[in-house]
């Protein structure tokens, strides 16, 4: 059974780093062909995709946030993560991780979502 | 980037009705067209994918169709469980999702 969820700090200050972690059973992340993604959605409004991390450890970023986002994984391919620098009130949203399947079914399964607000 | 295009923004329809939501990209993504739907208070769940092939365990009355920059997902007989919102995506390029149609019962 494929599952994942999100962790995050719940609030933080505007400037500050915001660190996410997807843990997720039922797949390896070090399947050939299967991606973690980032997924984000402010309260009422659509999703944006920010980043994602493939099998082979690749790297992928939304452009217009690229300089802001850092993904990563861990060595037993259970956990992605994303670091976010500099939020601030704009990144108040409920951040989702997602998988692509070998496949090539695009978020398949998702988690639940961690709400973040970024507040001073 | 490519924008996506969704209408109506809004959609009323009767138990039983034929429902057609639409879905335009700013250029041809070459139906790397996904949709999803999102229940309030939980995460999307995919529908189709790749424009008209059916997730495993999303009922037969959901179906898509398009090609190029047009696309279309419709719900065959509604059912009071379709309240939702729902959103196309594409994965041509950088990935982007459409705004939404949120679909409601008469």
């Amino acid at each position: 059974q494929v599952t994942l969820k999100e962790s995050g700090p719940g609030m933080l200050q505007p400037s500050k780093t915001l660190s996410l972690t997807c843990s997720f059973s039922g797949f390896s992340l070090s399947t050939s062909g299967m991606v973690v993604s980032w997924i984000r959605q402010p309260s009422g409004k659509s999703l944006e995709w920010l980043a994602a991390i493939d099998w082979d450890g690749d790297k992928y970023y939304n452009p217009s946030l690229k300089s802001r986002l850092t993904v990563s994984k861990d060595t037993s391919n259970t956990q992605v993560f994303l670091k976010i620098t500099s939020v601030d009130t704009a990144d108040t949203a409920t951040y989702y991780c997602a998988r692509r399947n070998p496949m090539g079914i695009t978020f398949d399964y998702w988690g639940q979502g961690v709400m973040v607000t970024v507040s001073s | 980037d490519i924008q996506m295009t969704q209408s109506p923004s809004v959609l009323s329809a009767s138990v039983g009705d034929r429902v057609t939501l639409n879905c335009k990209a700013s250029q041809n993504i070459n139906k790397y067209l996904n949709w999803y739907q999102q229940k309030l208070g939980e995460a999307p769940k995919l529908l189709i994918y790749n424009t008209n092939n059916l997730q495993t365990g999303i009922p037969s009355r959901f179906s898509g169709s398009g090609s190029g920059t047009d696309y279309t997902l419709t719900i065959s007989s509604l059912q009071p469980e379709d309240v939702a919102t729902y959103f196309c995506f594409q994965h041509n390029s950088w990935p982007t999702f459409g705004s939404g149609t949120k679909l409601e019962i008469k």
